[in-house]
């Protein structure tokens, strides 16, 4: 299985600022690697996927880079509907698996 | 738009099978590119891909789970479903059905998600 690692797992920010999450991934998942978002008592929204493009209706301040075994989702001025949970995904190869999730708070 | 919507017993005894069903509008289950997914989070942790099943049939499932899943497409009423079997307290978690958009695509679109609480 690729392991999927998300740093860090928690992080405090407030509105405005600039924020970026990394994750690895054990082996090479190309470009396979897809971010959601997830609030409190919902289902998973996704972000970016193929690494880096856009998914049609998130704002443009998400943007997500990387190839090979290392990403990064970034979200420039932060705004208070951002504060939820992010995880990385890897859709390259069977079993798919997730990050363990990093937790985005109002500081 | 697609839309899915997970349904089946909140509620399952060790030892037995849990079973759930996903209602898809708006795509068909049995044409398309599409993947069929089941994937689940406990409360408070992260989420764990159970398996999938293609537009064709074809079906993919987590190895850790593999001995005890079984997923399968029932087009006429345009539902696909998760059977879990011999259950433990480890499998209470929240259970969501979701769309993939293909081979090595995200998974576009999200049931809200049913719990299943494991206990006697």
């Amino acid at each position: 299985d690729i392991q999927m690692t998300q740093s860090p797992s928690s992080l405090s920010a407030s509105v405005g600022d600039r924020v970026t999450i990394t994750c690895r991934a054990s082996q090479t998942t190309l470009t396979y690697l897809n971010w959601y978002q997830q609030k409190p008592g919902k289902a998973p929204k996704v972000l970016i996927y193929g690494a880096s493009s856009l998914q049609s209706g998130v704002p443009s301040r998400f943007s997500g880079s990387g190839s090979g075994t290392d990403f990064t989702l970034t979200i420039t001025s932060l705004q208070p509907e951002d504060f939820a949970t992010y995880y990385c995904q890897q859709s390259y190869t069977i079993p798919i698996t997730f990050g363990q999730g990093t937790r985005l708070d109002i500081k | 738009q697609v839309q899915l919507q997970e349904s089946g017993p909140g509620l399952v005894k060790p030892s037995q099978t849990l079973s759930l069903t996903c209602t898809v509008s708006g795509a068909s289950v049995s044409t398309g590119t599409y993947y069929w997914s089941w994937i689940r989070q406990p409360a408070g942790k992260g989420l764990e891909w159970i398996g999938r099943i293609y537009t064709s049939g074809s079906i993919n499932y987590n190895p850790s789970l593999k001995s005890r899943v079984i997923i399968s497409i029932d087009t006429p009423k345009s539902q696909f479903s998760l059977r879990l079997s011999s259950v433990t307290a480890a499998d209470t978690a929240v259970y969501y059905c979701a769309r993939e958009g293909g081979y090595s695509n995200p998974m576009y679109d999200w049931g809200q998600g049913t719990l299943v609480t494991v206990s006697s």
